[in-house]
């Protein structure tokens, strides 16, 4: 099974400051089909989970440009260029390359210094 | 606006059944594959199983393969998750989301395995 691991697992940040999550595969997420299966989710407290971010770098209809994705094979990212207060929550990667089993990181909780 | 709504959450002793429902709405039903996802309390989320959008494809986590069946009824634009042989570990808000890649969520519905 593909495992992924997120880094940090807390990250204080500063109001108006960027930050920067990191998901790491245990295999390589890029399909047969050239595409690469990573995705992003955003679950605020007390709120269901909300896609921001699929195949590595597209944004979701609705969420803000401060959100970008990046990376490739194993290893990708999920900024916020400046954060804001709405961003408290937890972020997710998944992993849905066609196949199971789907997988999830362990989540990093992003707070507000 | 697409929309779904899970019900059928609630307390069962271990050893017991459970049938979650999601009803959905503001999308094509039956062109999409379905999702069930659940999160323990204070704990990530869990991939646990999906279904192709014609029901002829199912997956699940290991976990609960052999005792939870999900399934769908186009019709009725509706998905399900029976889940049998409960235990405490199954204890979880299930949500229900659009597509393999969770596009969508619902709101979740909470189970509880405690005697």
């Amino acid at each position: 099974d593909v495992v992924l691991t997120q880094s940090p697992l807390s990250l204080p940040v500063t109001l108006g400051q960027p930050a920067s999550i990191s998901c790491r595969s245990s295999q390589s997420l890029v399909y047969s089909d050239g595409n690469t299966y990573l995705t992003w989710f955003q679950q605020r407290p007390g709120q269901s989970p909300r896609r921001l971010i699929y195949r590595v770098s597209k944004r979701d209809s609705g969420v803000p440009d401060r959100f970008s994705g990046s990376g490739s094979g194993t290893d990708f990212t999920l900024k916020i260029s400046r954060v804001e207060a709405d961003d408290v929550g937890i972020y997710y990667c998944m992993q849905d390359t066609p196949g199971p089993p789907w997988t999830f990181g362990q989540g990093t909780k992003v707070e507000i210094k | 606006e697409v929309q779904l709504v899970e019900s059928g959450g609630g307390l069962v002793q271990p050893g017991g059944s459970l049938r979650l429902s999601c009803a959905a709405s503001g999308f094509t039903f039956s062109r999409r594959w379905m999702t069930w996802v659940r999160q323990a309390p204070g704990k990530g989320l869990e991939w646990v199983a999906n279904i192709k959008e014609d029901g002829s494809e199912k997956y699940y986590v290991d976990s609960v393969r052999g005792r939870f069946t999900i399934s769908r009824d186009n019709a009725k634009n509706s998905l399900y998750l029976q889940m049998s042989s409960l235990r405490t570990e199954d204890t979880a808000v299930y949500y229900c989301a659009q597509g393999r890649g969770c596009d969508v969520w619902g709101q979740g519905t909470t189970v509880t395995v405690s005697s």
